[in-house]
């Protein structure tokens, strides 16, 4: 099976900062790697397929980057809507969630 | 207007049964990969199963032999069975849109249903 971890598990920031979360794989996935946003009492939204691939009609101050083992997703400037909780994904072998990175605002 | 309307949760006592369904709007559940994930309270997502375009299946370690993901291809509508529930499978549970042909990704989500397993 396929782990994946995420760091930070949560982070405060303000207005108009850059935030970065890494997510990593337990073996090499290239770039079968999605990432999705989560607000309370929400389901689950596509961001970033493919690792860096940005989904339609999503912001353009989120993407992704990374292959292999190591991603980053990273948000340019943190606005108040961004507040979720942020979960990496991996479809190399079935899927796998990342544990999930807690976004505040400072 | 894609929409996929989950129902059938509720509480049962451990041991017991409960069918989930997930009834789709605006595309072919059986031209594409089709998955439920849960996310038991204040935690993370867990993927649960999923149904190839083919009608292979497979599902997580956690309800192998216990839960049976399914379709019906007039009704459009996906399922998924789980029998011997514990009270660790209490969970919100959501069907999703997993991809088709070579995309994966989950791009479609219901708005989730909440089983509760207790006693």
């Amino acid at each position: 099976d396929i782990q994946m971890t995420q760091s930070p598990s949560s982070l405060s920031a303000s207005v108009g900062d850059r935030v970065t979360i890494t997510c990593q794989a337990s073996q090499d996935i290239s770039n079968y790697l999605n990432w999705y946003q989560q607000k309370p009492g929400k389901a689950p939204k596509l961001l970033i397929y493919d690792a860096s691939n940005l989904e339609t009609g999503v912001p353009s101050r989120f993407s992704g980057s990374g292959s292999g083992t190591d991603f980053t997703f990273t948000i340019s400037s943190l606005q108040p809507e961004d507040i979720a909780t942020y979960y990496c994904q991996q479809y190399d072998n079935l899927f796998t969630f990342g544990p999930g990175t807690k976004v505040d605002i400072k | 207007e894609v929409q996929l309307v989950e129902s059938g949760g509720g509480l049962v006592q451990p041991g017991g049964s409960l069918r989930l369904s997930c009834a789709a709007s605006g595309f072919t559940v059986s031209s594409n990969y089709m998955s439920w994930v849960r996310q038991a309270p204040g935690k993370g997502l867990e993927w649960v199963s999923v149904i190839y375009s083919g009608g292979s299946t497979y599902y997580a370690d956690s309800v192998k032999g216990r839960f049976t993901i399914s379709r019906h291809n007039s009704k459009n509508t996906l399922y998924l069975q789980m029998n011997s529930l514990r009270a660790e499978d209490t969970a919100v549970y959501y069907c999703a849109r997993a991809g088709y042909s070579s995309s994966w990704r989950f791009d479609y989500w219901g708005q989730g249903t909440l089983v509760t397993v207790s006693s």
